[in-house]
């Protein structure tokens, strides 16, 4: 079945820096890659998502790319902001396992 | 006005006892889920539901069991609660049953079993 290794756990960036977080799958039948932002005592939100015939996507200060031969992805966000402080979720979907999610990233945004 | 509303938003109950947890879409979307977030936030889905299908993740318990009244609905029975059932319980739905595509979560419901 489907495995998303999700890195790192935990984020710590000053404001205005960027922030990188980073995601590997393992079934090569997997072709959408969304990205979920979790604020503390919500649910899930999509923030952005990437398909397999596209190689980076763009939103304002957010950003993921794809290595479909490689299998790894990754979220981008630059210029960060106190309201960035969230977890992150990076998933895969399209296989036969359903969406499967990386074990998240609690990004801190430090002031 | 919500998409994917599920109540009660925190459930405290002791061992042994049967809960529901109810979630509703206004979305029009032909799939609901289920997913458990422990204390690690880890995401796992218990159940996908279309009213054609029920898929049930191996690794649910059988006293855990999806009832959907219509397709807006999906809602969550718990039997004979456990200490290892505290846990986060979003609902989420989505527009097709694929997996290539975005789903909506509902706000969660914290459940805590004394």
């Amino acid at each position: 079945g489907e495995n998303v290794e999700q890195h790192p756990s935990t984020l710590s960036v000053q404001e205005g820096d960027s922030a990188v977080i980073k995601c590997t799958y393992s079934d090569s039948a997997s072709n959408y890659f969304p990205w979920y932002k979790q604020e503390l005592g919500k649910g899930p939100q999509l923030i952005i998502d990437i398909r397999s015939n596209v190689g980076e996507k763009k939103d304002q200060r957010i950003a993921v790319t794809l290595n479909k031969t490689a299998k790894h992805f990754s979220l981008h966000i630059t210029e960060t902001q106190p309201e960035d402080s969230a977890v992150y979720f990076c998933a895969a979907g399209g296989g036969a396992d359903g969406l499967t999610f990386g074990k998240g990233t609690h990004l801190i945004i430090q002031p | 006005d919500t998409a994917v509303s599920q109540t009660p938003k925190y459930l405290v109950t002791q061992m042994g006892n049967d809960k529901s947890i109810k979630c509703e879409q206004n979305l029009g979307h032909d799939t609901m889920y289920w997913y458990k977030q422990d204390s690690k936030k880890f995401l796992k889905i218990m159940f996908s539901y279309n009213n054609k299908e029920l898929i049930i993740n191996e690794t649910v318990p059988n006293r855990f069991s999806p009832k959907s009244p219509d397709k807006a609905h999906l809602n969550l029975h718990i039997n004979s609660l456990e200490l290892g059932d505290s846990a986060v319980y979003f609902c989420a739905s989505s527009l097709t049953g694929t997996s290539d595509t975005e789903a909506f979560f509902g706000q969660g419901t914290r459940l805590t079993v004394v």
